[in-house]
C-alpha cells in the first residue's frame, strides 16, 4: 500500500526559503512522477512542478526562478524549495506521487493513480 | 497558458439525482484532461484520467466524456459522500498543468 507523508516548516517570514519534504512508502518508486501542488485559502489549485521519469523537473513559469524540486531515490524522498517567499505564497502545500503508464498509441505518458500527502499549511507573515 | 472554465460554480442537488459538470478549455486538449474530487480538509483525489477513464477504486457512477475543448463529468446517482468540490485539470500542455476553478456540488 502506497502512502505519502510530508513535513516542513509552516510559518515563514518574508524573504525566507520554504522547504518541504515528502516520503513515499510502498510501491516501486520509479513508477511515480513526483509533484507539488498548492492551494491558497479558499482558492483553487495551482500546479507548482513535477519531477518525471527522465529525472527532469518542470516548473510553473511564474515560479521558475524561485522553485526547485529535488529527489533522493535512495531514501524515496522528494523535496520542494521555494526561495524569497512573500505573503502571496501563503497556501496549503501538497505533494503527490503520480503513478504513470506509457501509452504507445499516443506516444505519451498518462497519470492513472495518485497518492497525496496530508498537506502542510505554510503561512508567510512578518 | 491553457485556461480551464468550469460550470456551474455551484450545483445544488439531492441524493440520488444526476450531476452533470462541465469543463471547457481555451485550447484543444485532445483527451488530456483529468477530474479530481476534493472534500473539506482533504487533499484532492483523482477520479478520471484521459477524459473518460476511471482511476482505480472509483465507483462506476462517475463517468467522463469529451475531447478537444469541451468535457463533462457525470455522477449518475449522487451518494452522500459525493458532495464535494470537483476540479478539472489539463495535462495536455506543459509547462503549466492548470486546474479549473472548481464546481461545488452541495446538498439541496
Amino acid at each position: 500500500q502506497v502512502q505519502v507523508q510530508q513535513w516542513g516548516a509552516g510559518l515563514l517570514k518574508p524573504s525566507e526559503t520554504l522547504s518541504l519534504t515528502c516520503a513515499v512508502t510502498g510501491g516501486t518508486f520509479s513508477d511515480f512522477f513526483l509533484a507539488w501542488i498548492r492551494q491558497s485559502p479558499g482558492q483553487g489549485l495551482e500546479w507548482i512542478g513535477e519531477f518525471d521519469n527522465s529525472d527532469t523537473a518542470n516548473y510553473l513559469p511564474s515560479l521558475k526562478s524561485r522553485v526547485s524540486i529535488t529527489v533522493d531515490k535512495s531514501k524515496r524522498h522528494f523535496s520542494l524549495s521555494l526561495t524569497s517567499v512573500t505573503a502571496a505564497d501563503t497556501a496549503m502545500y501538497y505533494c503527490a506521487a503520480l503513478r504513470f503508464f506509457f501509452d504507445p498509441s499516443r506516444h505519451r505518458f498518462s497519470i492513472y493513480e495518485d497518492y497525496w500527502g496530508q498537506g502542510t499549511l505554510v503561512t508567510v507573515s512578518s | 497558458e491553457i485556461v480551464l472554465t468550469q460550470s456551474p460554480a455551484t450545483l445544488s442537488l439531492s441524493p440520488g439525482q444526476r450531476a452533470t459538470l462541465s469543463c471547457r478549455a481555451s485550447q484543444s486538449l485532445s483527451t488530456h484532461l483529468a477530474w479530481y474530487q476534493q472534500k473539506p480538509g482533504q487533499a484532492p483525489r483523482l477520479l478520471l484520467y484521459d477524459a473518460s477513464n476511471r482511476a482505480p477504486g472509483i465507483p462506476a457512477r462517475f463517468s467522463g466524456s469529451g475531447s478537444g475543448t469541451d468535457f463533462t463529468l457525470t455522477i449518475s446517482g449522487l451518494e452522500p459522500e459525493d458532495f464535494a468540490v470537483y476540479f478539472c485539470q489539463q495535462r495536455g500542455s506543459w509547462p503549466s498543468y492548470t486546474f479549473g476553478p472548481g464546481t461545488k456540488v452541495e446538498i439541496k
